[in-house]
């Protein structure tokens, strides 16, 4: 089946330092990938559309000079967290459809963020 | 907030019992769907249902859809310790392929020897 690869799978950060978070898709291609963000026992919240060749769409209250985006391939898009401060610290987690889209979305196993 | 509501917050019980849990969304739907998240992991696509079906299985899966109610249920048959996990109902929006996902807040399930 579909699987997305998310790297790193934890991360340690000092404050003001900008974290990059790879979301790939290993054996189908995605034009849009989804990124999330998920606080301790709570749902996931939707941040940002990434559309491959084109700009992220971003959810309102979304910083995008913040959480910046990129989806240069159809098989890569990236989250930087820039200037990080404590309060980013979170679970990140994307998510992608096949170019068919068909069935459900793949998600990558996340990333826990920790800004210290 | 269009985020959809799930109740019971957490369910625990015993293995080999039934576990249902339940969805309610807003807006109105392509598809829904069902994912599992177990403890500090990814999402794992359980079943998806579309607007125009009633009810569908897979494995001791089932899930119900009632779009007049705009509600939907996940019952978990025979469980094992190992469906300990959150459970999550996510909602596609009425349009295009790559519509985003609306999810619900969750319900914990726990699973007991």
């Amino acid at each position: 089946g579909a699987v997305v690869s998310q790297h790193p799978s934890w991360v340690i950060c000092k404050s003001g330092t900008s974290v990059k978070i790879e979301c790939r898709s290993l054996d189908f291609q995605a034009t849009t990938m989804f990124w999330y963000r998920q606080f301790p026992k709570q749902s996931l919240m939707l941040m940002a559309t990434s559309n491959e060749g084109s700009k992220a769409t971003y959810e309102q209250g979304v910083e995008k000079d913040k959480f910046l985006i990129n989806h240069a391939s159809l098989t890569l898009s990236t989250l930087t967290v820039t200037s990080a401060h404590p309060e980013d610290s979170s679970f990140y987690i994307c998510s992608a459809r096949d170019r068919a889209g068909v069935g459900g979305y793949t998600f990558g196993s996340g990333t826990r963020l920790t800004v210290v | 907030s269009q985020q959809g509501e799930e109740d019971p917050q957490a369910l625990s019980i015993q293995e080999g019992e039934n576990a249902t849990m339940n969805c309610s969304y807003k807006t109105s739907i392509n598809n829904l769907q069902w994912y599992r998240q177990n403890s500090g992991r990814g999402l794992v696509h359980l079943i998806l249902i579309r607007s125009n079906e009633r009810e569908k299985h897979s494995g001791r899966l089932r899930v119900t859809l009632d779009t007049s109610k705009k509600s939907s249920s996940l019952l978990i048959t025979a469980s094992r310790a190992a469906d300990t996990a959150s459970y999550f109902c996510a909602t596609a929006a009425l349009r295009g392929t790559a519509s985003k996902l609306t999810f619900g807040t969750g319900t914990r399930l726990q699973v007991t020897l």
